[in-house]
């Protein structure tokens, strides 16, 4: 069964420092790879995901997360971070024919000012 | 833009009260998924349905049943609240090739 980790459940971070957000994942073969944010009182939207290709994947707002087969992993970076961006994260793994994502139990980022 | 609309952003409902949460998608997506979400679990799938009227479990189905009349809505039925139930509930939808998730604002359900 497909399963996903995120080891840290709160990561504070002062504002233009850099982030990484650590994502491991369980999975048989070739996943898909995503990476959400939720803000406050909102839905998930998608910042990024990889399917094959170029490991080095970018998304939206100057994220990015690169796919490490033999570490299992698909952390998320940032190299500067804003106010903006305290919000809970969440990395999902899902399989092309399986109709379903598994969401870890995500992460907080706080940002000081 | 994909828009996934929900019924309701907060909702409040008294143990043994039949729930309805609805969620509608603009996209004419094939899937839909409803989710619940609580402090330190991440996100657990209840339902999932991949075409009008077909329907599959997720992960925690006990206590929950959906309705799929119509391609664009997905309704989460609940035949009995019960305060365990109490959540933030989310829809998603996906376009046929079932990667990226759409996701709803999320309606807050309180069960007294």
């Amino acid at each position: 069964a497909q399963s996903v980790t995120q080891p840290d459940i709160h990561i504070t971070v002062s504002e233009g420092a850099s982030l990484e957000l650590r994502c491991n994942y369980s999975y048989g073969a070739t996943p898909y790879l995503f990476w959400y944010v939720q803000s406050p009182g909102q839905g998930l939207q998608l910042l990024l995901k990889y399917f094959s290709g170029d490991t080095l994947v970018q998304g939206i707002k100057g994220f990015e997360a690169e796919f490490k087969r033999s570490q299992s992993s698909f952390n998320l970076r940032k190299p500067s971070v804003h106010w903006s961006d305290a919000a809970e994260y969440f990395c999902a793994v899902g399989a092309a024919n399986a109709g379903k994502s598994t969401f870890g139990d995500g992460t907080t980022l706080t940002v000081k000012p | 833009d994909v828009k996934v609309t929900q019924s309701s952003r907060y909702l409040v409902k008294r143990t043994g009260e039949k729930v309805f949460l609805e969620c509608v998608q603009d996209m004419d997506h094939e899937n839909m998924f409803w989710y619940r979400q609580d402090p330190g679990l991440g996100l657990r799938l209840i339902y999932f349905s991949y075409d009008v009227k077909m329907k599959e479990k997720g992960d925690i189905p006990e206590g929950y049943s959906v309705s799929r009349e119509k391609k664009e809505r997905f309704s989460l039925i609940l035949e009995s609240a019960s305060t365990n139930q109490t959540s933030m509930y989310l829809c998603a939808s996906s376009p046929l090739d079932r990667s990226t998730q759409y996701f709803g604002p999320g309606t807050r359900l309180t069960v007294l």
